[in-house]
């Protein structure tokens, strides 16, 4: 079965280090979400992109957070530099949806772990 | 604001019996809710839907109830198994222009079945 893959698994970094993170989406799927889960909150997203093209970023936090999708396969999402307030779980979810319309069902991969010292 | 608001974090039940979690949303324009589980360490996995042209979904175990009027849904579980012990997210779509759905999620309910 298909799979959204996230690497790495867990990353521990000191404050004002940079940080990336990969996502290989499930073949085929055109819309690629970047989450972004704080300790016993839900998902929120940060960054939506449809083929290599950013159709939201309004949650982004543009001046240390950057995301690419370059060829519209893959995806990095990076922070520079990261802070104490960014230790969360980076989700990475995908979907066959183009456009607008029905409900396809985004699946997520396992997340990366961030923690911040 | 929190648009969907799930206001149980935890709930233990035993195994056998129903788990009935909530979720309540003040967004009148969402027109699509889900249910994803996720156990640690894992992202989430998706459970069931429903469109808000329906009030009920069941699929197994599984049955999900929407009560537009109330800006209310429910995931009843029926038996509990242990296995289902896991974080639920209840969350919410509408439709938006030129692009794909988001999901906007509730801060989910922790499930506890005791054998």
């Amino acid at each position: 079965e298909a799979e959204v893959a996230q690497s790495p698994r867990y990353k521990i970094t000191e404050k004002s280090q940079a940080v990336a993170f990969w996502c290989d989406p499930i073949s085929g799927h055109a819309t690629l979400y970047w989450y972004r889960q704080i300790l016993g909150q839900g998902p929120e997203l940060l960054v939506q992109f449809q083929d290599e093209s950013v159709v939201d970023d309004s949650q982004l936090p543009k001046d240390r957070f950057s995301a690419e999708r370059l060829k519209g396969v893959d995806s990095t999402l990076k922070i520079q530099p990261a802070e104490l307030g960014d230790s969360a779980m980076y989700l990475c979810a995908s979907s066959s949806a183009f456009g607008r319309g029905l409900w396809e069902t985004q699946y997520f991969g396992p997340g990366t772990r961030l923690l911040v010292l | 604001d929190q648009q969907v608001k799930q206001n149980s974090p935890s709930l233990s039940v035993q195994e056998g019996r129903i788990s009935i979690l909530n979720c309540d949303y003040t967004n009148s324009m969402f027109d699509y809710f889900l249910w994803y589980k996720k156990y640690p360490a894992e992202g989430p996995t998706f459970l069931i839907s429903i469109s808000s042209i329906k009030d009920k979904n069941e699929d197994g175990r599984f049955t999900v109830f929407l009560n537009k009027s109330a800006k209310h849904l429910s995931l009843h579980i029926v038996p509990s198994q242990p296995g289902d012990s896991a974080v639920y997210f209840c969350a919410a779509s509408e439709q938006r222009a030129g692009s794909a759905r988001q999901l906007t999620f509730g801060s989910g309910t922790q499930l506890t079945v005791l054998p």
